[in-house]
């Protein structure tokens, strides 16, 4: 079983739409939690912290579920701009963080 | 916005060769990272550095990889004896020293191609 496992995708949603997406990771011993995102050839840049409580930024919405070891985002009104790859990222120490393999969003006019 | 800055954006090396991959990381972070990316593929973890030292590293970390900080500045990767299949773009990353929770600042990356 992979460490952190995502939604394989790809998405493809019009301009407006919500989508949502879903990772599940194996470790129970994690403690830290992210979402980045990845545009074609570049770094990944940090979207956001996950939290158990649920944290919101703008049109962005990230949920945490420790007793199911699963971490959700979810993009509300979609931007032609929000296209990219989304990375699901898991911290089990400071030592390394474990990334999904990612699941890829267009969105269309 | 504070960056994290790599060098060469694109390396080009003939199999065999060692290359020596170049990362300044934000001055006030103290955990370095390098990470690579195969095309098509996942962000895959190689080494953690802190202190001075490796806290961690993969099993893709091996005898032919190193990583030091020359000068309290640079963060570099030397790989000694490359293969086709280290052809990749390879990452650098930093963090904060205690903001175990904030996540990772990425270098825009180094484009290796081994022929």
């Amino acid at each position: 079983r992979k460490e952190v496992e995502q939604d394989p995708g790809p998405f493809n949603v019009p301009e407006g739409a919500t989508v949502a997406f879903n990772c599940t990771y194996s470790n129970s011993a994690s403690q830290s939690f992210f979402w980045y995102r990845q545009d074609c050839r570049k770094e990944p840049k940090l979207l956001m912290s996950v939290y158990s409580s649920g944290n919101e930024d703008g049109r962005f919405t990230a949920q945490l579920n420790r007793a199911s070891q699963y971490i959700s985002l979810l993009i509300r009104d979609s931007k032609l701009s929000d296209s990219a790859t989304y990375l699901c990222v898991v911290n089990t120490n400071a030592g390394k963080s474990t990334f999904g393999d990612g699941t890829t969003l267009t969105v269309k006019p | 916005e504070p960056e994290v800055t790599q060098t060469p954006s694109h390396q080009v090396t003939q199999m065999g060769q060692e290359v020596i991959l170049r990362c300044v990381p934000i001055s006030n972070h103290l955990y370095f990272y390098w990470y690579r990316q195969i095309l098509g593929q996942k962000v895959e973890f190689l080494v953690s550095f802190y202190n001075n030292e490796i806290s961690e590293k993969s099993e893709i970390f091996d005898d032919q990889f190193s990583v030091e900080r020359p000068d309290g500045s640079n963060f570099t990767l030397k790989i000694r004896s490359t293969k086709l299949e280290d052809s990749a773009m390879y990452f650098c990353a930093s963090r904060e020293q205690g903001a175990f929770n904030y996540g990772y600042t990425f270098g825009s990356g180094t484009r290796l191609t081994v022929v």
